[in-house]
């Protein structure tokens, strides 16, 4: 399974564009990249996937290099709200036999 | 219902104890997964079920724990003679799972669980 490095822990302000880069070297050919969010008390809510070049819906934006190797999800203008743990993970095209593996995420504080 | 369910939101129990955590999922999703998660830590997979294969068991911390999926719909985890250490959010996701495409992970809320 291809392993993902992303930061512990990120601050920002609100307003500004948060950028939340995520490290997979051995992601496979078929390989799909997923984010998710995950509030305190709930469980985690997908917000985008990607396979390849960018990807954007109405909560983010995902930026994919030609080689793979690595994603940035990006959330323009974070609001108090944004604050929770993002988990970036790689694989699912197997249809069946695909076993998501979350690490510890980011933790991105937003403050006032 | 629209999303996954999962009963009850909260549960207490002595040391020794056994308790059933039920997890309804997403209507025609045919993939459901427990995973656990302790205090500030990241999601340990538990077990999988898709469709109507034999059970992937193998995070499965002891065989005090188990899982089963009745007409490939709800499931219940069952956790026997309970430690401490099995304090945690118990959370139950369901999928699609469809060959070819990414797969999209639904959560229900979780169970925490308490054992004193």
């Amino acid at each position: 399974l291809a392993k993902t490095t992303q930061p512990i822990s990120m601050d920002s302000y609100e307003g500004q564009e948060v950028n939340i880069t995520c490290s997979h070297n051995n992601i496979a050919t078929n390989d799909y990249i997923t984010w998710y969010q995950q509030f305190p008390s709930q469980g985690p809510r997908f917000i985008i996937q990607g396979y390849k070049t960018k990807v954007t819906n109405e909560v983010a934006s995902l930026f994919i290099p030609a080689d793979r190797k690595s994603s940035t999800l990006s959330l323009p203008r974070v609001s108090l709200s944004d604050t929770a743990v993002y988990y970036c993970l790689v694989g699912g095209a197997s249809g069946g036999s695909y076993i998501p593996t979350f690490g510890r995420g980011t933790s991105l504080i937003v403050h006032p | 219902g629209a999303g996954v369910s999962q009963s009850p939101s909260n549960k207490v129990t002595e040391k020794g104890k056994d308790v059933e955590l039920r997890c309804d999922p997403i209507s025609g999703h045919t993939a459901l997964y427990w995973y656990r998660q302790s205090l500030g830590q990241g999601l340990e997979f538990l077990i999988y079920f898709q469709g109507n294969s034999a059970p992937d068991k193998s995070g499965l911390p002891s065989d005090r724990f188990s899982a089963e999926r009745t007409g490939g719909s709800v499931s219940t985890l069952t956790i026997q003679r309970t430690q401490q250490e099995d304090s945690a959010v118990y959370l139950c996701a369901s999928s699609l799972a469809v060959a070819g495409a990414g797969e999209k992970l639904f959560f229900g809320s979780g169970t925490q669980l308490s054992v004193l």
